[in-house]
């Protein structure tokens, strides 16, 4: 099966720190992708990887960027956390040939 | 641009209900599209699937058939039970675009006894 695991459950920051949130997947896929999951708003994508060392932003980028130095590793980092960026962190991976994403667990991230 | 609609929740049924839960998409091309269930506490897992129009996606029970001409792809399970209490999200994707996933906003299911 798929593995794709979330480094962190629960997280709780403070205003302005830099948060890193950490994912990996064991299956070798090409494409990661970071999502944030918001009551009635459902999954908004903040960023995709296509390749190692590539990104490209996606509907929500604004206050977060994010690194992918080796294949399965896909980092999201909030450079300066702020309250309105409290949310569920959900990272994905899919193969090229597409066919749907596989999640990892979430994050929930508080920040005061 | 590309968007997907569904009902509003909480959807609340007893068990052994027939369960539909709708879902309409706007797209500039030829989507693929999905249902992901999220448990509670968990990550999302893709339910079901469908390629193209007129296919139709099932698994555990449900299915969802793509239907062009009304740009739907519903949600149905003939009886559901306590354990398919959970949000369940339409979804999708168009060729080419590396599976970025454009989601609805999810629809709660909560099932009881």
């Amino acid at each position: 099966d798929v593995k794709v695991t979330q480094s962190s459950r629960y997280l709780v920051k403070r205003t302005g720190e830099k948060v890193f949130l950490e994912c990996v997947q064991d299956m070798d896929h090409e494409n990661m992708f970071w999502y944030r999951q918001d009551p009635g708003l459902g999954l908004r994508l903040i960023y995709f990887s296509y390749d190692v060392k590539m990104k490209e932003k996606g509907d929500i980028p604004e206050g977060y960027s994010v690194s992918r130095e080796k294949k399965e590793r896909f980092s999201l980092i909030l450079e300066s956390a702020s309250t309105n960026q409290t949310s569920m962190y959900l990272c994905a991976s899919s193969p090229p040939s597409g066919g749907g994403l596989y999640f990892g667990a979430g994050t929930r991230l508080s920040v005061l | 641009g590309n968007s997907v609609t569904q009902m509003e929740g909480p959807v609340t049924l007893s068990e052994e209900a027939f369960l539909t839960i709708n879902c309409t998409y706007t797209a500039t091309g030829y989507p693929s599209l999905f249902w992901y269930v999220q448990y509670p506490g968990e990550g999302l897992q893709l339910l079901l699937k469908a390629t193209k129009a007129d296919d139709k996606g099932s698994n555990k029970g449900f299915e969802a058939t793509y239907r062009k001409e009304t740009t739907s792809f519903h949600l149905e399970k003939g009886s559901v039970q306590v354990s398919d209490s959970a949000v369940y999200f339409c979804a999708l994707s168009l060729t080419g675009t590396a599976s970025k996933l454009t989601f609805g906003t999810g629809t709660r299911l909560q099932v009881t006894l």
